[in-house]
């Protein structure tokens, strides 16, 4: 597609329930990022895919929260056991390199009650 | 960890002065730096970005400057236009490690 493309664009889930959100990059991107901006702060790095190589992982808050990328593509946030500080805008980038910048999506706003 | 810092969470200048926007960082490792722009309900979009050969990167009104021995970019919009209004974010990148961004300025632009 033109752009990264996120789903849902919006997701109200029960605490204690998992929920996946998705990621399409842009076709070619080999580098795959996943952040979350809580109200009022800032971009939270989450996890980082960069080709074949083993994704940087450093920033997954806790082992509730994994993400996988099939083919080098499409990418899943699973977060399990979802809590009330859990609610944020997920957001994806993209990019073909690091040069010109990542391309972001709109983002999945998540609400955990 | 807050390896990327901007201290200031708001600035407000005048339409045509000079804003500068301030970032500064504390991870040596990092070798590229780039500006985002943000507005409300949109995901970021790149703005300009620096390597660290270079201390300064010009794109229309839109300069970068690295300083490498203080840690520290700025970001310089001018004349600033009602239009740049939107939070700035400052982000920095390792080779093989994921980008991180400072906590994000927002930025009025007044007529």
């Amino acid at each position: 597609g033109a752009g990264v493309s996120q789903s849902p664009s919006n997701k109200v889930t029960e605490k204690g329930k998992d929920v996946e959100l998705r990621c399409d990059p842009i076709s070619g991107h080999t580098a795959l990022y996943w952040y979350r901006q809580s109200l009022g702060q800032g971009l939270e790095f989450l996890i980082y895919f960069q080709g074949n190589s083993a994704p940087d992982k450093s920033g997954l808050p806790s082992d509730r929260f994994s993400a996988e990328r099939t083919g080098g593509s499409v990418s899943t946030l699973t977060i399990q056991r979802t809590q009330q500080e859990d609610s944020a805008v997920y957001l994806c980038a993209s990019s073909f390199d690091r040069g010109g910048g990542y391309t972001f999506g709109s983002g999945t706003r998540l609400t955990v009650v | 960890d807050q390896q990327v810092k901007q201290n200031s969470p708001s600035l407000s200048v005048q339409e045509g002065r000079i804003s500068i926007l301030n970032c500064d960082y504390t991870n040596s490792m990092f070798d590229y730096f780039l500006w985002y722009k943000k507005y409300p309900a949109e995901g970021p979009t790149f703005l300009i970005s620096i390597s660290s050969i270079k201390d300064k990167n010009e794109d229309g009104r839109f300069t970068v400057f690295l300083n490498k021995s203080a840690k520290h970019l700025s970001l310089h919009i001018v004349p600033s236009q009602p239009g740049d209004s939107a939070v700035y974010f400052c982000a920095a990148s390792a080779m093989g490690n994921g980008m991180r961004f400072g906590a994000g300025t927002r930025l009025t632009v007044k007529p």
